[in-house]
């Protein structure tokens, strides 16, 4: 099925671990981005990416790398995970920003203890 | 820290009844405003992506309005049903460097009805 995949959909981690969440679109979009959803502050971008080669940082990039060597994967890598980081984690991806809406992934919920 | 605003936090309203609520946002640089409809345990699902001032987009009973001169929108729902309970959210797309950039939400509107 056409979509955004995301993978895992939870994840524990312990404080200091590594990980990274994996993001993949079949619909060939150039638009990706990644965004945390926390109670009270709404969804706040991380890191965006306009097409393969080019990502550039968000609101809260802080802590999280990415890359974007496809057009169709967008991994979010936590550097050295911290309590902070608990969060619920959406990926999206849109053909423009500006003709067409995002499509959002299922969402991953990560905690970090 | 861009800050897009919406309002109200949460808003109840009789099934049957029409309703509308706010998003604002800096004028600036501005590229498109999306809206977008979040159930619970679900993932945001786009409602309208606009992108010119004065511009107006309908979709069954929904509709919003667009001023980017002010900084503003509106979203509407005409005749509310229980399955319009959700989460709207409003979320700003400016201009940069490499074109356009992520989106910038607004905390939400949450909108229950009740039959």
């Amino acid at each position: 099925n056409a979509g955004v995949t995301q993978t895992p959909k939870f994840q524990v981690l312990k404080t200091g671990q590594s990980m990274t969440l994996q993001c993949a679109q079949d619909m060939n979009h150039e638009y990706m981005s990644w965004y945390r959803q926390d109670p009270g502050m709404g969804l706040r971008l991380i890191h965006y990416s306009v097409g393969a080669g080019i990502t550039d940082q968000g609101e809260v990039p802080n802590g999280y790398n990415v890359s974007r060597s496809t057009t169709e994967d967008f991994p979010l890598r936590l550097l050295s995970a911290a309590p902070s980081q608990t969060s619920v984690y959406f990926c999206a991806s849109s053909y423009s920003g500006r003709a067409r809406g995002y499509t959002f992934g299922s969402g991953t919920r990560l905690t970090v203890v | 820290i861009l800050n897009v605003e919406q309002s109200p936090q949460s808003l109840h309203v009789q099934e049957g009844d029409s309703t509308n609520f706010t998003c604002s946002f800096p004028s600036s640089n501005f590229y498109a405003l999306h809206w977008y409809r979040w159930e619970t345990a679900k993932s945001p699902e786009a409602l309208f992506v606009m992108t010119l001032n004065g511009d107006e987009k309908k979709k069954g009973r929904i509709s919003a309005t667009l001023n980017t001169k002010e900084g503003y929108s509106y979203l509407y729902i005409k005749g509310s049903q229980p399955e319009d309970s959700a989460t709207y959210l409003c979320a700003l797309v400016r201009l940069s460097g490499g074109g356009a950039d992520g989106l910038t939400f607004g905390k939400g509107t949450h909108l229950i009805i009740q039959p």
